[in-house]
């Protein structure tokens, strides 16, 4: 079955980085995934997609603070210099076979 | 640039269908290379899809959903649409249409464009 495991809150400190992992479920290790963002209030936000070698192809207008690598079954988004803005929930979404599933989302506080 | 607006009803009653529909403007909803989608979000919780459709018609659907769902594509229009049947509370949720492309295998990938959303209550 194709999941994704997010872990449920990150925090950081304005101007550090961060680094949040979703985690493909056994069996998935080759699936590309996509990263969004949804800031409190609003609709989410496509910021990229990322490939299972760690190349990774971003949303119109995303700032180079955001970025994103592959481990194994492991797909991260780093943002760095964090800003206020930046705290949100954070969501990574995957296919396969006709299906369309998401993880449980990250809330990340920009302490 | 291309918008997705949903637009519908605010209110829905227990066991009638939630009708919802998704105008896309900016760009032709007949473009080979993308589907078009509908994903929900309860009150505090996290996104669940729904199903999506492509220019032609071909539809792929949340399984613990599929029963109840039907989604249609009017490319006169440049919308699509969803109709879930015998809501519940459960269906309570905030809607958002979207734009995904095409994978390898010519199905559903990563989304690429949201709408806004739009509440739909489901109380008597």
């Amino acid at each position: 079955q194709l999941v994704l495991t997010q872990s449920p809150s990150a925090s950081a400190s304005l101007g550090a980085s961060v680094k949040l992992t979703c985690t493909l479920s056994s069996g998935h290790f080759s699936y590309a995934i996509a990263w969004h963002q949804q800031q409190p209030e609003k609709g989410p936000r496509y910021l990229m997609k990322l490939n299972s070698d760690g190349s990774y192809i971003k949303g119109d207008g995303i700032p180079d603070r955001f970025s994103g690598s592959s481990s194994g079954a492991v797909r991260y988004l780093t943002i760095s210099s964090l800003q206020s803005e930046d705290e949100a929930d954070y969501y990574c979404q995957t296919w396969g076979s006709g299906i369309q599933v998401f993880g449980g989302g990250t809330k990340l506080t920009v302490l | 640039q291309l918008q997705l607006q949903e637009s519908g009803p605010g209110l829905v009653k227990p066991s009638e269908t939630l009708s919802l529909t998704c105008i896309v403007s900016g760009g032709s909803i007949s473009s080979s290379g993308y589907y078009w989608g509908w994903i929900r979000q309860p009150p505090g919780k996290g996104l669940e899809w729904i199903g999506s459709i492509d220019y032609s018609g071909s539809t792929y659907y949340n399984p613990s959903l599929k029963s109840r769902v039907t989604i249609s594509v009017d490319t006169s229009k440049n919308q699509f649409s969803l109709k879930l049947s015998s809501v519940t509370a459960a269906d309570t949720a905030v809607y958002y249409c979207a734009r995904s492309s095409y994978s390898i295998s010519r199905r559903p990938a990563e989304i690429d464009y949201w709408g806004q959303g739009t509440l739909v209550t489901v109380s008597s």
